[in-house]
């Protein structure tokens, strides 16, 4: 969805580094999310915010840490990456007062991580 | 939330209806289902949801057991660019952990000419 982007779309980077991912979303959403995949897998939930003000622990939080910048913005860092957090990361965005409500995400393009 | 049970892969003729099933024995009463879907390596998608009644949208309609224990997702009229991995996911609609989206491994629906 054109709504939610994400940068970098693919990024390769070295044992140790520290690495932000971003997210922007014009959809006007109070929620924002972020799920990793990995190859053959369904996504994982790694972190949510509902608001500007509310960040949430999601399945897989270890090794990661976010940052809502705005209610547009919502950053997610790994401050050492190892290689088994190599994987697609998406970002998506949900809101209250859509007629599916809560549970209809619209998510990002994608960003392939690879840490050696 | 209720954990779902999807075959791994399926197979359709392109014009053919694709019927996906979905077992959820488990969900309890105010717990939806969902479908989603995701086009190789592309953000999912949402198609449809619902609760107790059949649901039908531009995209696809939606069979829901009466029992709720099964439902099953029809493409009436699948095309090449369906081929996808289709997610069934149940969910409560508000609750403490609204919004969380749980996905298993979906079902790899392949469409052939």
């Amino acid at each position: 969805d054109a709504d939610v982007t994400q940068t970098p779309r693919n990024r390769i980077t070295k044992t140790g580094k520290r690495i932000m991912l971003e997210c922007s979303q014009t959809k006007g959403h109070d929620r924002m999310y972020w799920y990793r995949q990995d190859p053959g897998l369904g996504l994982r939930l790694i972190y949510y915010s509902f608001d500007v003000k509310d960040i949430n622990k999601g399945e897989i939080s270890d090794g990661y840490s976010v940052s809502r910048q705005a209610q547009a913005k919502f950053s997610l860092s790994l401050e050492s990456a190892i290689p088994n957090q190599t994987a697609l990361y998406f970002c998506a965005t949900s809101d209250t007062t859509g007629t599916v409500g809560i549970n209809e995400q619209f998510f990002g393009p994608g960003t392939r991580l690879t840490v050696l | 939330d209720a954990k779902t049970t999807q075959p791994t892969s399926m197979d359709c003729a392109e014009g053919r209806a694709a019927n996906l099933p979905c077992n959820h024995s488990t969900i309890s009463g105010n717990e939806y289902v969902y479908w989603y879907r995701q086009i190789h390596s592309q953000g999912p998608q949402y198609i449809i949801h619902g609760l107790k009644n059949n649901e039908t949208n531009e995209m696809a309609s939606l069979i829901i057991t009466e029992d709720r224990k099964s439902s099953t997702l029809i493409l009436p009229h699948a095309t090449l660019r369906d081929t996808a991995v289709y997610y069934c996911i149940v969910r409560v609609e508000g609750g403490s952990t609204l919004g969380r989206l749980y996905f298993g491994r979906g079902t790899q629906l392949t469409v052939w000419p």
